[in-house]
């Protein structure tokens, strides 16, 4: 079974500073998704970043980007110039050849002015 | 276009008492997927559909829980004879397919938060 571990509960970070979030990840196949949601209050899950394990290069959008190490089942995501609407819970998920996510029980990230 | 849509929005009922819970996909995705978010936990996979069928329903935690999806569009999650640990956001996804190798987005719904007392 695949497990998806985010070990920081809460995290926080001032506006225009740069965070990152851990994910650590275990599976014994090759081929994977990996993925980072955002949920803010409104309790919507909207995708942020995802990256495909065949892939060596780290994914990027905007303001965010990835560090992905296969070898070490890493995948923290980082988020430059901090702004306030960035404020949710984010959670690192992984999907195999299957269908379902598998979801990490997300870190919470307050983005103060 | 639309999003996922589902209803209710919130939900409180007594202990014992059936539940339904409904999600509307985006039009045209042949996958649909229920996920349960208990307090604190991150997203659990429930069950999946592709088209009217569900190949895999192993996610239910236990046979009071069902689901159906009619018409290859809407899907109903009904909880029987609720109990309070039943309590949590129940989060709908849809997607174009949900085939093995390929990668189609998930999207959610902004999810059902049932309460039960």
């Amino acid at each position: 079974a695949q497990t998806v571990t985010q070990s920081q509960p809460e995290m926080s970070v001032q506006e225009a500073e740069t965070v990152t979030l851990s994910c650590t990840y275990d599976t014994s196949e090759n081929n994977y998704y990996l993925f980072w949601y955002k949920q803010p209050p409104s309790r919507q899950m909207i995708l942020v970043i995802r990256q495909e394990a065949y892939k060596q290069q780290n994914a990027t959008e905007n303001r965010f980007s990835v560090n992905f190490q296969k070898a070490a089942k890493s995948f923290s995501l980082k988020i430059s110039d901090s702004q306030l609407g960035d404020t949710a819970m984010y959670f690192c998920a992984f999907r195999s050849a299957g269908y379902a996510l598998n979801f990490g029980k997300g870190t919470s990230l307050l983005v103060t002015p | 276009g639309a999003g996922v849509s589902q209803s209710p929005s919130n939900k409180v009922t007594e202990k014992g008492k059936d539940v339904e819970l409904r999600c509307d996909p985006i039009s045209g995705h042949t996958a649909l997927y229920w996920y349960r978010q208990s307090l604190g936990q991150g997203l659990e996979f429930l069950i999946y559909f592709q088209g009217n069928s569900a190949p895999d329903k192993s996610g239910l935690p236990s046979d009071r829980f069902s689901a159906e999806r009619t018409g290859g569009s809407v899907s109903t999650l009904t909880i029987q004879r609720t109990q309070q640990e039943d309590s949590a956001v129940y989060l709908c996804a849809s997607s174009l397919d949900a085939a093995g190798g390929t990668f189609y987005e998930q999207y959610f719904g902004p999810g059902t938060r049932l309460t039960v007392t």
